[in-house]
């Protein structure tokens, strides 16, 4: 079966300008998360989704950054106004709820210049 | 924030040697697993071990786990070049419940040279 996709696989914008970014997870998977990684670093958590709803988004840096998952499915992680310091591979993951392992998708690099 | 701290940041083996790697962390957990990530991109599940096992083994893999000392280690035998990769752990946050999410640690960059 497919895995977890992400689209775009590359994103340059320039700073001050809007983002989306889309995550396909696994048929079935009721758990969505979306981390940063910085380079050199490990994944950070951004946010946590439980079917349509936000179980957690602690992560979220500040409001320039919202996401979504209207039906449960398809997640888009949108970011305002982008900044220079928003540069950073994000990673999209799903799993069955309380399963532990994650399936991670290939993840999308975006460039703020 | 991160958890875990991976130790070495990076090791050069060559093939055939084994390859330990080691994580620590901070707070009680439920589980603690272990991914390895190629090029920078998609992270892929290698193990997990939960907080009331001290070892387990999937294949050429061998994880160890010590709850007392807020640790774990990664054991790779007879490595192969295609085991290059960065390695790193993860945790939950045990007793929080609730939230799934993974917290990372930084990472160990393992080379294996044929």
């Amino acid at each position: 079966g497919a895995g977890v996709s992400q689209t775009p696989s590359n994103k340059v914008t320039e700073k001050g300008k809007y983002v989306e970014l889309r995550c396909d997870p696994i048929s079935g998977h009721t758990a969505l998360y979306w981390y940063r990684q910085s380079l050199g670093q490990g994944p950070e958590f951004l946010i946590y989704f439980q079917g349509t709803g936000a179980a957690d988004d602690s992560g979220l840096p500040n409001d320039r950054f919202f996401a979504v998952r209207p039906e449960g499915s398809v997640s888009t992680l949108k970011i305002q106004r982008t900044e220079r310091g928003d540069s950073a591979v994000y990673l999209c993951a799903s799993s069955w709820a309380g399963a532990g392992e994650q399936f991670f998708g290939p993840g999308t690099r975006l460039t703020v210049l | 924030s991160q958890q875990g701290e991976e130790d070495p940041q990076a090791l050069s083996i060559q093939e055939g040697e084994n390859a330990t790697m080691n994580c620590s962390y901070k707070t009680s957990i439920n589980n603690l697993q272990w991914y390895r990530q190629n090029s920078g991109r998609g992270l892929v599940h290698l193990i997990l071990i939960r907080s009331n096992e001290r070892e387990k083994h999937s294949g050429r893999l061998r994880v160890t786990l010590d709850t007392s000392k807020k640790s774990s280690s990664l054991l790779i035998t007879a490595s192969r070049a295609a085991d290059t990769a960065s390695y790193f752990c993860a945790t939950d946050e045990g007793g929080r419940g609730g939230s799934e999410k993974l917290v990372f640690g930084k990472g160990t960059k393992l080379t294996v040279n044929p």
